[in-house]
């Protein structure tokens, strides 16, 4: 079945340093893929989405690209502040499906 | 954005109790609804999907007449877990996509502690 791997967390880094959190998915035919954001005590919230290969979503400075070569979804953030530390969830939705499925999170502090 | 709220954010109940967690869309209709569950440090499940006017769909796993689901109405569903027990101690989330499923919207979650 369709599964979303993340990199383990947590990840720690100082002010403005780069960020990446590697995301791969299985999936047959052509899903959609997305990043969502969990900030200590709140509910999940979309940061970006893609939804055909090479969009490249974006938002609040964070970026990913969806790879169907390599089936990947790679989060980054050029200069990450401490107003980004949460947990990132990557997530897919296949063609057919209404459901997400998620990745394990990554913390982020 | 659209709302999704969850009532209440935390509860604690004695093994053998029911509890009811109910979730609502607040200024958007919602014809389905999803339930998650998130272990610690662990993904989101989904458990089940919450259909208006018709009988949940569970996923492979979850025990349907423990995870009871009503959705009463398109802005209201709820999931009463039934006979709890300390493994039933969880993170449930609730989610109600718009109306073309282009996009899902989150509850903040209830925690539910089984003592």
């Amino acid at each position: 079945g369709d599964s979303v791997t993340q990199m383990e967390g947590p990840v720690t880094l100082s002010e403005e340093a780069f960020l990446t959190i590697n995301c791969t998915y299985t999936a047959t035919g052509y899903p959609s893929l997305f990043w969502y954001v969990q900030y200590p005590g709140e509910g999940l919230q979309l940061l970006l989405k893609a939804t055909k290969a090479d969009d490249k979503g974006s938002n609040k400075g964070f970026e990913a690209t969806y790879r169907k070569e390599t089936t990947s979804f790679h989060l980054e953030k050029g200069s990450v502040q401490v107003s980004d530390s949460a947990v990132y969830f990557c997530a897919l939705k296949d063609q057919a499906g209404t459901a997400l499925i998620f990745g394990k999170g990554t913390t982020l502090s | 954005g659209a709302v999704v709220s969850q009532h209440p954010s935390w509860v604690i109940c004695k093994s053998g109790t029911s509890v009811k967690i109910e979730c609502r869309s607040l200024d958007f209709q919602a014809t389905t609804m999803f339930w998650y569950r998130q272990f610690p440090k662990q993904s989101l499940m989904l458990m089940a999907t919450s259909n208006e006017g018709s009988k949940a769909t569970y996923e492979q796993g979850v025990e349907k007449d423990k995870f009871l689901i009503n959705h009463a109405s398109l802005t209201l569903s709820t999931l009463t877990v039934t006979s709890a027990h300390p493994e039933d101690s969880s993170f449930y989330i609730c989610s109600a996509p718009d109306s073309k499923f282009y996009e899902q919207y989150f509850g903040p979650g209830t925690r539910l502690t089984v003592t």
